[in-house]
C-alpha cells in the first residue's frame, strides 16, 4: 500500500471549513483513499473514501486531484466535537481476500471556540 | 456508540496472568481484525481472520494467541505479557464481500480495551 504524508497538526475556528491535506503521490491505480478519524479514547471511526472521483457524504466532502498524488478532506462547518486525529490511508483492493488497514501518523484536528 | 462491541473496556494485569479480550459484532460482517495502539501513535495491525480463519498474523509474538469461534466472536487470549505490551487493543470488522474489484467495505472499530501490565 501507497505511503501518506499529513501534517501533524491544524488549527480550525468553529464553524469554519476545515481543510486536511494529504499527500500520496506513489499511488497507484487500484489504491483507494480512506478517510478516518480517532476522537479520543475511541476507536478510529470511517468518514469517506473515493477513487478518482470527488465524493461527499453527509460527514465531509472528498477532494482527489487529476493525478490522485494528493487529496482534501473537508469539514464544510467543523464543530468542537470534530477535534480528533484524521488518517489518510490508502489501500489495495483484490478480490476476495481481506485487506488490512495500514495508518499513517495522522493530523491532530483542533477546532477552536 | 459502536456496532463492534469490546470487553473489557479496562484491564490491568500481571506478568504471569492469563486474560482474555472479547470482541463481538452482530452485523454479519466476515472478516475481523486486531489492532494494537501504544499512546500517541496510530494504530497497527496484529490479527486478521477472514471467514472464521486467520489469514494475517503481523509477525505478532506467541504470547497473544487470537480466536475466532464465531462469525460474531473475536477473542485475544494473553499469557506472559511485558509491561511493554500496554496499550489499547482495538477490534474491528468488515463485511468481507467477495466482489468483483474486491471489498472496498470501511472496517469499523470498537472503542477498544485498555491494557495495563504491571
Amino acid at each position: 500500500d501507497a505511503k501518506t504524508t499529513q501534517p501533524p497538526s491544524m488549527d480550525c475556528a468553529e464553524g469554519r471549513a476545515a481543510n486536511l491535506p494529504c499527500n500520496h503521490s506513489t499511488i497507484s491505480g487500484n489504491e483507494y483513499v480512506y478517510w478516518y478519524r480517532q476522537i479520543h479514547s475511541q476507536g478510529p471511526q470511517y468518514i469517506i473514501h473515493g477513487l478518482k472521483n470527488n465524493e461527499t457524504n453527509e460527514m465531509a466532502s472528498l477532494i482527489i486531484t487529476e493525478d490522485r498524488k494528493s487529496s482534501t478532506l473537508i469539514l464544510p462547518h467543523a464543530t468542537l466535537r470534530d477535534t480528533a486525529v484524521y488518517y489518510c490511508i490508502v489501500r489495495v483492493h483484490s478480490s476476495g481476500s481481506a485487506r488490512q488497514l495500514t495508518f499513517g501518523s495522522g493530523t491532530q484536528l483542533t477546532v477552536l471556540p | 456508540d459502536t456496532e463492534v462491541t469490546q470487553t473489557p473496556k479496562h484491564l490491568v494485569m500481571g506478568m504471569t496472568n492469563k486474560k482474555s479480550l472479547k470482541c463481538e459484532q452482530h452485523m454479519g460482517h466476515r472478516a475481523m481484525y486486531w489492532y494494537k495502539q501504544k499512546a500517541k501513535k496510530p494504530p497497527e495491525l496484529m490479527f486478521v481472520y477472514s471467514y472464521e480463519k486467520l489469514s494475517i498474523n503481523e509477525s505478532v509474538p506467541s504470547r497473544f494467541s487470537p480466536e475466532c469461534p464465531n462469525s460474531s466472536l473475536l477473542n485475544l487470549h494473553l499469557h506472559a505479557l511485558q509491561p511493554e505490551d500496554s496499550a489499547l487493543y482495538l477490534c474491528a470488522s468488515s463485511p468481507q464481500v467477495a466482489v468483483r474489484g474486491g471489498d472496498i467495505s470501511p472496517l469499523h472499530f470498537g472503542n477498544g480495551t485498555r491494557l495495563t501490565v504491571t
